[in-house]
């Protein structure tokens, strides 16, 4: 029972570069999000998905792109790196069936991401 | 959206009955509330969810007023394991997807 799986666990990136951080579920969620926390500071959402082939926009969302091709994957594309987006990034899932707030947050172990 | 306001930070000593108290003024009629505990370099895990008066699960209880307006969070007996940033998140069928953390609050228990 793996639930919500991230990789890399660590990534440095130079100013400029992107990179997809990758977030996969076996739990058959329909909603999965991407948050990111600051330190010591709280987790701010960035994009989510209802299901596959919808996304939107969550508070912080300049920088990255997103997708949802299958129910299982939302990756998390990093355009074009900068120092502001050092953070750790934590993905989520939870089941959806319309009263998803009854399902809680299933979260991942968070990538850990440094931008020189 | 239901803004959460909840205090920056809690102490207590081991043994202790804990209360963290959160307030959502705006929380919509279908909206639940959930918390959530996190331990540092880990995702947030979730304690306990509610919708109206009182809740009670293994580690934790639950306590909604009948406005709903706040909810208590009590962790009983605290250990030193219970240090961790805890958040409380409100949303329903009326609510968008659009699920935003309050701030959360940091619990520190000393021995």
């Amino acid at each position: 029972n793996a639930g919500v799986t991230q990789t890399p666990k660590f990534q440095v990136l130079k100013t400029g570069q992107s990179m997809t951080l990758q977030c996969a579920q076996d739990m058959n969620h329909e909603y999965m999000s991407w948050y990111r926390q600051d330190p010591g500071m709280g987790l701010r959402l960035i994009h989510y998905s209802v299901g596959a082939g919808i996304t939107d926009q969550g508070e912080v969302p300049n920088g990255y792109n997103v997708s949802r091709s299958t129910t299982e994957d939302f990756p998390l594309r990093l355009l074009s790196a900068a120092p502001s987006q050092t953070s750790v990034y934590f993905c989520a899932s939870s089941y959806s069936s319309g009263t998803f707030y009854n399902s809680p947050l299933h979260f991942g172990n968070g990538t850990r991401l440094t931008v020189t | 959206l239901a803004k959460t306001t909840q205090p920056i930070s809690m102490d207590s000593y081991e043994g202790q009955e804990v209360n963290i108290t959160c307030s959502h003024n705006n929380i919509a009629t279908n909206d639940y509330i959930t918390w959530y505990q996190q331990f540092p370099s880990q995702g947030p895990r979730f304690i306990i969810q509610g919708y109206k008066t009182k809740v009670t699960n293994e580690v934790a209880s639950l306590f909604i007023p009948a406005d709903r307006k706040s909810s208590t969070l009590s962790l009983p007996r605290v250990s030193l394991s219970d240090t961790a940033v805890y958040y409380c998140l409100v949303g329903g069928m009326d609510s968008s997807y659009k699920l935003i953390f309050g701030s959360g609050t940091r619990l520190l228990v000393r021995p």
